[in-house]
C-alpha cells in the first residue's frame, strides 16, 4: 500500500539529547514537510523540502534540522537546542507540480521530555 | 503573510443534526486553496474537502459542504446529518495557488463533538 510511515510512534528525549524522527513515503511525492502541533495550536510548519538534496526552513526552524538525501525520506533531528520539543510531529508529502493536489499525512510522532 | 483564524474552540451536536463550523482567513492573493482537514483521536489528519478560489460554485463532498464567501475571506464548512464518527478536531488551512510555495497555514483547529 501507498504511504507515508512514521517512526516512532512515542519518541522520549533527555535533556541535551538529540534525537532524530523518521519519515519515509512511497508515493514517489518529490515535496516533503515537517509540522509541530501543539496544544490549542494548529499544525506550524518546521522545514520542507521540495527536491532531493534542497530544504528550506518554515516558520518554526530554530532548534531542528533535516536532511533530504533520498525523495524517499526526509528525517527530522531535534537538537538540544529546542528547549521546548514536547509535541506532536507530523510529516507530510505531495506531489510539487501538482498545485492543487493536498498533501498527504504520515500518522505522527508523540515526543516527550523525561 | 497569510493568517487563519477559527474563533470556536469547541461545537457540540446531536446525532442526525446539522453543524457549521466557521474560518475566516486573511490574504492579498486572489488565487489560492482553501481545505477542512479532520483529527480523530487517533491524530491521523484527513482531509475532508478542498475549495478552489477561483471557483465560484462551494464544494461538496457527500455530507460535507462549504458556504465560500470570497469578498468577505470566510470558508465555513457545514456537517450534515452528524454521525458518531465525525466527532474530532478540524483544521482550516490555506495554501497560496503558486506551486513553487506550496506550504499549508492552519487554523488553531475546533473540536467537534457529537451527542447520540
Amino acid at each position: 500500500d501507498g504511504g507515508i510511515t512514521q517512526s516512532p510512534k512515542y519518541l522520549f528525549r533527555k535533556e541535551g539529547q538529540n534525537v532524530t524522527l523518521s519519515c519515509e513515503q512511497n508515493l514517489n511525492h518529490d515535496a516533503m514537510y515537517w509540522y509541530r502541533q501543539d496544544p490549542g495550536q494548529g499544525l506550524r510548519l518546521i522545514y520542507y523540502s521540495q527536491i532531493v538534496n534542497d530544504f528550506q526552513k518554515g516558520d518554526i526552524a530554530e532548534g531542528y534540522s533535516v536532511s533530504r538525501e533520498k525523495k524517499e525520506s526526509f528525517p527530522l533531528t531535534v537538537t538540544s537546542a529546542q528547549k521546548n520539543p514536547t509535541a506532536f510531529y507530523l510529516c507530510a508529502s505531495k506531489n510539487f507540480d501538482r498545485v492543487g493536489e493536498t498533501q498527504y499525512f504520515g500518522p505522527g510522532t508523540r515526543l516527550l521530555v523525561l | 503573510a497569510q493568517t487563519v483564524t477559527q474563533s470556536q474552540p469547541e461545537m457540540s451536536v446531536q446525532e442526525a443534526e446539522t453543524v457549521t463550523l466557521s474560518c475566516t482567513y486573511d490574504t492579498s492573493e486572489s488565487d489560492y486553496y482553501l481545505f477542512w482537514y479532520k483529527q480523530p483521536p487517533s491524530r491521523q489528519m484527513i482531509l475532508v474537502i478542498r475549495q478552489e478560489a477561483y471557483k465560484q460554485q462551494n464544494a461538496t463532498e457527500n455530507r460535507f459542504s462549504v458556504n465560500f464567501q470570497k469578498a468577505a475571506k470566510s470558508f465555513s464548512l457545514k456537517i450534515s446529518d452528524s454521525q458518531l464518527g465525525d466527532a474530532a478536531m478540524y483544521f482550516c488551512a490555506y495554501r497560496s495557488y503558486t506551486g513553487a510555495n506550496s506550504k499549508l497555514t492552519f487554523g488553531k483547529g475546533i473540536t467537534l463533538s457529537v451527542r447520540p
